[in-house]
């Protein structure tokens, strides 16, 4: 299916775990975002992409890592999760120029 | 960073009625947009502002890009039912490479029949 999809909807991790959350869009756009969603922050930029191997840092990069071999995938990887982690998260994509489309977004629940 | 600031924080309206929010900032942002976030889901690109006092309209919604580009208003027109959710700004600040937007804090619209 065309879009940009998020897995997993739902991860439930221990504090100290590496997890690490996926990302994939059929559209070949350049640009690949991750963003987390807390109440009373709004959406914070974490990692941005403008291309296949061209990542940056964000608002809020400390404790995640992400890589981007292939122009689709965008993982984004907590190296060892801490409670302040938890979060909604959202992967998005983008040609240069336009807005920009949001999955649905990965439900974390560091405990 | 740059703060951004969305306001209302919500909104509880009727049926019918008309919906005005807006976002504003110290600093002049390049590029606007609006997203809509039902619960459970990701944002959806409502509209987009690429030039100072660009007025644009998306059915019942209408946004405009401040002339100072220092804020960005939205309209909702007629509300309905549907039209419940959070609404967010971003703006693209001047300078820093494409796509590292700025988001508002969203408002959060009730609406009631």
């Amino acid at each position: 299916d065309a879009g940009i999809t998020q897995s997993p909807r739902y991860k439930i991790t221990e504090t100290g775990r590496q997890v690490t959350l996926m990302c994939h869009q059929t559209w070949s756009h350049s640009y690949m975002f991750w963003y987390r969603q807390d109440l009373g922050h709004g959406l914070r930029l974490i990692y941005y992409s403008a291309a296949a191997d061209i990542t940056d840092k964000g608002e809020v990069p400390d404790g995640y890592v992400v890589s981007r071999s292939k122009t689709e995938n965008f993982p984004l990887t907590l190296e060892s999760a801490t409670r302040s982690q938890t979060s909604v998260y959202f992967c998005a994509s983008s040609d240069s120029g336009r807005g920009y489309t949001f999955g649905s977004g990965t439900r974390l629940t560091v405990v | 960073g740059q703060q951004l600031n969305q306001s209302p924080q919500s909104m509880f309206i009727q049926e019918g009625e008309d919906v005005s929010m807006n976002c504003t900032s110290s600093s002049i942002f390049n590029t606007w947009l609006w997203y809509k976030q039902d619960p459970g889901e990701g944002p959806v690109l409502l509209i987009a502002l690429y030039k100072a006092g660009e007025l644009t309209s998306n059915g019942r919604l209408t946004a405009q890009f401040g002339i100072t580009r220092k804020d960005s208003f939205l309209n909702i027109s007629a509300s309905i039912p549907s039209d419940v959710g959070i609404y967010f700004c971003a703006g693209q600040p001047p300078g820093d490479s494409w796509g590292k937007f700025q988001f508002g804090a969203g408002t959060q619209v009730v609406v009631t029949p």
